[in-house]
């Protein structure tokens, strides 16, 4: 089974960066995407970021465009997402999402918490 | 973006009773090649969420048989023949169509 480890979250203030990873060691890079996922406290799902694996293409909701930045490593089957620019409004648990399929959530990490504030 | 609507948002079901949950999106899911992605997921408390259901009808490894998806287009339902207590939790729809992926709001299923 496929397990994801998310790391580097944290407490930060507004207005600096953080940097969360996603490892997948057992995954098998393919055609498809990954993507971050976040979900605020006691709040739904929200799509924040994708990329595909091959193409490199990426995507990102209006609510981080410009701020954030997605990136991955194949070799390492990584997921990065460098977030710059925080605010209170990005607090949430973080998810990383790996597609076994197109168009699917398949796997999810545990989750990574991310405060911003002063 | 597709914007979809869950129904209802929450769901108090006895134990042994069927269970069903709408999801609407506000455009087509279906994509140039005929397919739909459109994906089920449960949220049990203090866990990630687990996709149930993909491709609109397809059970996931290991999801019991009791659950099942149906629809096309833009209308989707979630069933569960009969509610056990593991099912407790938080369901959402989500649409991975095309990007922005989008989820609906979630429908909060507990029992009576």
């Amino acid at each position: 089974e496929v397990q994801l480890v998310e790391s580097g979250g944290g407490l930060v203030q507004p207005g600096r960066s953080l940097r969360l990873s996603c490892e997948a060691p057992g995954f098998t890079v393919d055609d498809y995407a990954v993507h971050w996922v976040r979900q605020g406290s006691g709040k739904g799902l929200e799509w924040v970021s994708g990329i595909f694996w091959k193409s490199g293409g990426t995507g990102y909701a209006d609510s981080v465009k410009g701020r954030f930045i997605i990136s991955r490593d194949n070799a390492k089957k990584s997921l990065y997402l460098q977030m710059n620019s925080l605010r209170a409004e990005d607090t949430a648990l973080y998810y990383c999402v790996y597609e076994g399929v197109p168009g699917g959530a398949d796997y999810w990490g545990q989750g990574i918490l991310v405060t911003v504030s002063s | 973006d597709a914007v979809m609507t869950q129904s209802p948002l929450s769901l108090p079901v006895t134990l042994g009773q069927p269970a069903s949950i709408s999801c609407r999106s506000s455009q087509s899911l279906e994509d140039s090649y005929g397919n739909t992605y459109l994906n089920w997921l449960q949220q049990r408390p203090g866990q990630s969420p687990r996709r149930l259901i993909y491709k609109v009808s397809n059970r996931d490894s290991g999801v019991p048989d009791r659950f099942s998806g149906s629809g096309s287009g833009t209308d989707f339902t979630l069933k569960i023949s009969r509610v056990e207590a593991e099912d407790v939790g938080v369901y959402y729809c989500m649409q991975g169509t095309r990007w922005p992926y989008t989820f609906g709001q979630g429908t909060k299923l507990e029992i009576k």
